[in-house]
Protein backbone atom coordinates (compact mmCIF):
# COMPACT_ATOMS: atom_id res chain seq x y z
CA UNK A 1 0.00 0.00 0.00
CA UNK A 2 1.59 3.45 -0.74
CA UNK A 3 0.14 5.01 1.77
CA UNK A 4 -1.64 8.73 2.41
CA UNK A 5 -0.21 10.25 -0.28
CA UNK A 6 0.07 14.47 -0.31
CA UNK A 7 0.80 17.61 -3.03
CA UNK A 8 2.88 19.16 -2.98
CA UNK A 9 5.50 18.56 0.08
CA UNK A 10 6.72 21.90 -0.26
CA UNK A 11 5.11 25.29 -1.00
CA UNK A 12 6.56 28.83 -1.24
CA UNK A 13 4.30 30.88 -2.17
CA UNK A 14 3.48 35.31 -1.51
CA UNK A 15 0.97 36.74 0.70
CA UNK A 16 -2.49 36.88 -1.18
CA UNK A 17 -2.08 33.83 -3.44
CA UNK A 18 -4.59 30.95 -3.69
CA UNK A 19 -2.93 27.59 -2.17
CA UNK A 20 -4.49 24.21 -3.00
CA UNK A 21 -2.99 21.57 -0.94
CA UNK A 22 -3.90 18.19 -1.95
CA UNK A 23 -4.14 14.25 -0.18
CA UNK A 24 -5.06 10.85 -1.73
CA UNK A 25 -5.84 8.83 1.46
CA UNK A 26 -5.34 5.40 1.83
CA UNK A 27 -7.69 2.74 -0.78
CA UNK A 28 -10.50 1.26 1.43
CA UNK A 29 -10.52 4.74 4.07
CA UNK A 30 -13.55 5.90 4.58
CA UNK A 31 -12.22 8.67 7.23
CA UNK A 32 -10.16 12.20 6.44
CA UNK A 33 -8.26 14.41 8.38
CA UNK A 34 -6.71 17.24 7.79
CA UNK A 35 -4.32 18.87 10.19
CA UNK A 36 -1.89 21.99 10.77
CA UNK A 37 1.56 21.79 12.51
CA UNK A 38 2.85 24.73 13.54
CA UNK A 39 5.59 25.27 16.55
CA UNK A 40 3.49 27.82 18.62
CA UNK A 41 0.38 25.58 18.51
CA UNK A 42 1.30 21.90 17.96
CA UNK A 43 -0.40 19.40 15.84
CA UNK A 44 -4.46 21.34 14.83
CA UNK A 45 -7.36 19.42 13.59
CA UNK A 46 -8.68 21.60 10.72
CA UNK A 47 -11.50 19.68 9.58
CA UNK A 48 -12.50 15.96 8.62
CA UNK A 49 -14.70 13.80 6.23
CA UNK A 50 -16.33 10.63 6.96
CA UNK A 51 -17.67 8.81 3.48
CA UNK A 52 -16.69 12.02 1.83
CA UNK A 53 -19.40 14.58 4.26
CA UNK A 54 -17.67 16.87 6.00
CA UNK A 55 -18.30 15.99 9.45
CA UNK A 56 -16.54 18.81 11.98
CA UNK A 57 -14.71 22.05 10.25
CA UNK A 58 -14.62 23.63 13.79
CA UNK A 59 -11.01 24.12 13.46
CA UNK A 60 -11.38 25.51 10.31
CA UNK A 61 -9.62 28.94 11.37
CA UNK A 62 -11.45 31.25 9.04
CA UNK A 63 -13.27 31.91 5.80
CA UNK A 64 -10.08 31.68 3.87
CA UNK A 65 -9.85 27.98 4.74
CA UNK A 66 -11.84 25.39 2.45
CA UNK A 67 -11.72 21.68 1.79
CA UNK A 68 -13.74 19.84 -0.36
CA UNK A 69 -13.99 15.95 -0.76
CA UNK A 70 -15.28 15.32 -4.10
CA UNK A 71 -14.38 11.57 -3.82
CA UNK A 72 -13.62 8.78 -1.71
CA UNK A 73 -9.73 8.83 -3.14
CA UNK A 74 -9.06 12.60 -3.40
CA UNK A 75 -9.16 16.25 -0.99
CA UNK A 76 -8.38 19.33 -1.04
CA UNK A 77 -7.72 22.24 1.25
CA UNK A 78 -7.91 25.45 -0.19
CA UNK A 79 -6.26 29.04 1.30
CA UNK A 80 -7.09 31.92 -0.25
CA UNK A 81 -5.76 34.51 0.20
CA UNK A 82 -3.28 32.89 1.76
CA UNK A 83 -1.27 34.81 4.90
CA UNK A 84 2.17 35.00 6.15
CA UNK A 85 0.48 33.47 9.75
CA UNK A 86 -0.62 30.22 7.42
CA UNK A 87 2.89 28.92 7.26
CA UNK A 88 2.87 25.55 8.77
CA UNK A 89 3.45 21.71 7.90
CA UNK A 90 -0.24 21.02 6.86
CA UNK A 91 -0.94 16.74 7.68
CA UNK A 92 -3.73 14.77 5.68
CA UNK A 93 -4.30 11.43 7.58
CA UNK A 94 -7.26 8.64 6.88
CA UNK A 95 -8.35 6.20 8.75
CA UNK A 96 -11.41 3.40 8.45
CA UNK A 97 -14.29 3.68 10.55
CA UNK A 98 -16.25 0.64 11.59
CA UNK A 99 -19.39 3.10 12.41
CA UNK A 100 -20.79 2.70 15.90
CA UNK A 101 -18.84 3.50 18.97
CA UNK A 102 -15.66 2.81 17.65
CA UNK A 103 -12.47 4.40 17.22
CA UNK A 104 -9.92 4.14 14.68
CA UNK A 105 -6.43 4.03 13.29
CA UNK A 106 -5.29 7.51 12.00
CA UNK A 107 -2.38 7.12 9.51
CA UNK A 108 -0.23 10.17 8.11
CA UNK A 109 1.00 11.30 5.20
CA UNK A 110 4.09 13.18 4.75
CA UNK A 111 2.81 16.41 4.77
CA UNK A 112 3.28 19.87 2.79
CA UNK A 113 5.29 22.49 4.00
CA UNK A 114 3.84 25.95 3.38
CA UNK A 115 5.72 29.26 3.67
CA UNK A 116 3.42 32.06 2.91
CA UNK A 117 6.12 35.18 2.26
CA UNK B 1 -13.31 19.98 26.32
CA UNK B 2 -10.37 17.06 25.99
CA UNK B 3 -7.26 17.61 26.66
CA UNK B 4 -4.10 15.92 26.54
CA UNK B 5 -0.85 16.94 28.31
CA UNK B 6 2.41 16.34 27.65
CA UNK B 7 4.71 18.08 30.62
CA UNK B 8 8.12 17.80 29.23
CA UNK B 9 9.08 20.02 26.22
CA UNK B 10 12.57 18.05 25.70
CA UNK B 11 14.23 15.37 27.39
CA UNK B 12 18.02 14.71 26.63
CA UNK B 13 19.33 11.23 27.28
CA UNK B 14 22.69 9.56 26.55
CA UNK B 15 22.16 6.18 25.40
CA UNK B 16 21.10 2.96 26.73
CA UNK B 17 19.59 5.21 29.70
CA UNK B 18 15.94 4.34 30.32
CA UNK B 19 13.03 6.44 28.87
CA UNK B 20 9.54 7.53 30.10
CA UNK B 21 7.35 9.83 28.81
CA UNK B 22 4.19 11.40 30.59
CA UNK B 23 1.08 11.61 29.01
CA UNK B 24 -2.34 12.98 30.94
CA UNK B 25 -5.70 13.68 29.48
CA UNK B 26 -8.87 15.07 30.59
CA UNK B 27 -11.65 13.12 29.75
CA UNK B 28 -14.06 11.14 32.17
CA UNK B 29 -15.52 9.07 29.62
CA UNK B 30 -14.06 5.86 27.89
CA UNK B 31 -10.79 6.92 25.95
CA UNK B 32 -8.57 5.28 23.12
CA UNK B 33 -5.05 6.23 23.67
CA UNK B 34 -2.48 6.85 21.28
CA UNK B 35 1.12 7.70 20.91
CA UNK B 36 2.92 8.91 17.74
CA UNK B 37 6.12 9.41 16.68
CA UNK B 38 7.91 11.94 14.44
CA UNK B 39 11.27 11.72 13.31
CA UNK B 40 12.82 14.61 11.81
CA UNK B 41 11.69 15.89 8.81
CA UNK B 42 8.88 12.84 8.81
CA UNK B 43 5.62 11.91 8.93
CA UNK B 44 3.84 11.01 12.14
CA UNK B 45 3.74 7.31 12.60
CA UNK B 46 1.67 4.96 14.88
CA UNK B 47 4.08 3.66 18.32
CA UNK B 48 1.19 2.10 20.20
CA UNK B 49 -1.88 2.38 21.08
CA UNK B 50 -4.64 1.22 23.59
CA UNK B 51 -8.21 0.30 22.99
CA UNK B 52 -9.39 -2.08 25.79
CA UNK B 53 -7.93 -4.99 27.50
CA UNK B 54 -4.46 -5.52 29.38
CA UNK B 55 -3.64 -1.94 30.01
CA UNK B 56 0.36 -2.48 29.37
CA UNK B 57 0.30 -1.94 25.52
CA UNK B 58 3.42 -3.30 23.73
CA UNK B 59 4.56 -1.04 20.47
CA UNK B 60 6.97 -1.28 18.01
CA UNK B 61 10.67 -0.60 18.13
CA UNK B 62 10.68 -1.59 21.99
CA UNK B 63 8.07 0.74 23.57
CA UNK B 64 5.50 -0.22 25.68
CA UNK B 65 2.91 2.53 27.54
CA UNK B 66 1.02 2.10 30.47
CA UNK B 67 -2.61 3.01 30.55
CA UNK B 68 -3.54 3.89 34.26
CA UNK B 69 -7.32 4.77 34.31
CA UNK B 70 -7.24 6.65 38.01
CA UNK B 71 -4.50 8.61 36.93
CA UNK B 72 -6.17 9.81 33.38
CA UNK B 73 -2.37 8.51 32.65
CA UNK B 74 -0.64 6.64 29.77
CA UNK B 75 3.01 7.30 29.97
CA UNK B 76 5.77 6.11 27.65
CA UNK B 77 8.58 3.87 28.25
CA UNK B 78 11.46 2.55 26.92
CA UNK B 79 14.32 0.58 28.74
CA UNK B 80 16.95 1.59 27.20
CA UNK B 81 17.41 4.47 24.31
CA UNK B 82 18.98 4.62 21.35
CA UNK B 83 20.63 7.45 19.36
CA UNK B 84 17.65 6.77 16.55
CA UNK B 85 14.97 7.29 19.16
CA UNK B 86 16.05 10.61 18.40
CA UNK B 87 12.27 12.12 17.50
CA UNK B 88 9.35 14.03 18.75
CA UNK B 89 6.53 11.99 20.44
CA UNK B 90 3.15 12.56 20.37
CA UNK B 91 -0.03 11.69 22.95
CA UNK B 92 -3.14 11.93 21.53
CA UNK B 93 -6.60 10.62 22.87
CA UNK B 94 -9.54 9.87 21.20
CA UNK B 95 -13.01 9.75 23.04
CA UNK B 96 -14.79 6.86 22.45
CA UNK B 97 -18.94 6.24 22.52
CA UNK B 98 -21.64 6.54 20.04
CA UNK B 99 -19.80 8.19 17.29
CA UNK B 100 -16.65 8.39 15.54
CA UNK B 101 -13.63 9.96 18.18
CA UNK B 102 -11.54 12.90 16.86
CA UNK B 103 -7.80 12.52 18.06
CA UNK B 104 -6.69 15.23 20.40
CA UNK B 105 -2.61 15.31 20.71
CA UNK B 106 -0.69 16.79 23.09
CA UNK B 107 2.02 19.49 22.34
CA UNK B 108 4.21 16.50 22.08
CA UNK B 109 7.82 15.76 23.58
CA UNK B 110 11.07 16.01 21.44
CA UNK B 111 13.89 13.59 22.97
CA UNK B 112 17.26 13.83 21.85
CA UNK B 113 19.27 11.37 22.55
CA UNK B 114 23.08 11.59 22.86
CA UNK B 115 25.40 9.05 21.25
Amino acid sequence: DAGVIQSPRHEVTEMGQEVTLRCKPISGHNSLFWYRQTMMRGLELLIYFNNNVPIDDSGMPEDRFSAKMPNASFSTLKIQPSEPRDSAVYFCASSFWAGGASTDTQYFGPGTRLTVL
Amino acid sequence: AQSVSQHNHHVILSEAASLELGCNYSYGGTVNLFWYVQYPGQHLQLLLKYFSGDPLVKGIKGFEAEFIKSKFSFNLRKPSVQWSDTAEYFCAVSNYGGSQGNLIFGKGTKLSVKP
